[in-house]
């Protein structure tokens, strides 16, 4: 089965520095990664997703992460951290069940907390 | 374009009661999944719907059940509520049954079992 791992609860911030969210996952394929954010009391957004091609992936708000396969991590990143970026990000991977389903796991998610 | 709608947003239930959830699907996506969010954990995959068919089931009791209508909305429904049941129901819609593309959440139904 495939999995992914988010080694840290909360990760803390000041506003303007570079901010890393750290995933790492195991799959047995080509993994096909996503980076979901949610915000209190709301449903799960998409940030940006890696299928294959390139190993830097750009995706929405100024966000990144970057693919390394021999490390087996996916690793969200952001240059400058805004306070509005305060949420509670999940790194996913999604699964094919026998049958042909489609399901997604989702890590255990990381608070990040950007302090002003 | 409406997004992924559920109803109700917040729902308070007492052991044993059963409950029904609704979901209904961005315009032209055929297929319903249901993940259940308990607090402090990621969200968990419990049914995936396509053209009104389960086509799979997470690892959650037979008081689960959902079903899909023609106008590919879904509802979920659970029995004999227990404590644990206490959660985010997240929905989530696609086109397809398989899709490299995101999943599209709605804003979920948050159930208190007392």
């Amino acid at each position: 089965a495939q999995s992914v791992a988010q080694p840290e609860d909360q990760v803390n911030v000041a506003e303007g520095n570079p901010l890393t969210v750290k995933c790492t996952y195991s799959v047995s394929g080509n993994p096909y990664l996503f980076w979901y954010v949610q915000y209190p009391n709301r449903g799960l957004q998409f940030l940006l997703k890696y299928i294959t091609g390139d190993n830097l992936v750009k995706g929405s708000y100024g966000f990144e992460a970057e693919f390394n396969k021999s490390q087996t991590s996916f690793h969200l990143k952001k240059p400058s951290a805004l306070v509005s970026d305060s949420a509670l990000y999940f790194c996913a991977v999604r699964d094919i069940g026998s049958g042909g389903y489609q399901k997604v796991t989702f890590g255990t998610g990381t608070k990040l907390q950007v302090i002003p | 374009d409406a997004g992924v709608t559920q109803s109700p947003t917040h729902l308070i239930k007492t052991r044993g009661q059963h409950v029904t959830l609704r979901c209904s699907p961005i315009s032209g996506h055929k297929s319903v999944s249901w993940y259940q969010q308990v607090l402090g954990q990621g969200p968990q995959f419990i049914f995936q719907y396509y053209e009104k068919e389960e086509r799979g089931r997470g690892n959650f009791p037979d008081r689960f059940s959902a079903r899909q209508f023609p106008n590919y909305s879904s509802e979920l429904n659970v029995n004999a509520l227990l404590l644990g049941d206490s959660a985010l129901y997240l929905c989530a819609s696609t086109p397809r049954v398989l899709t490299n593309e995101k999943l599209f959440f709605g804003s979920g139904t948050q159930l208190s079992v007392l």
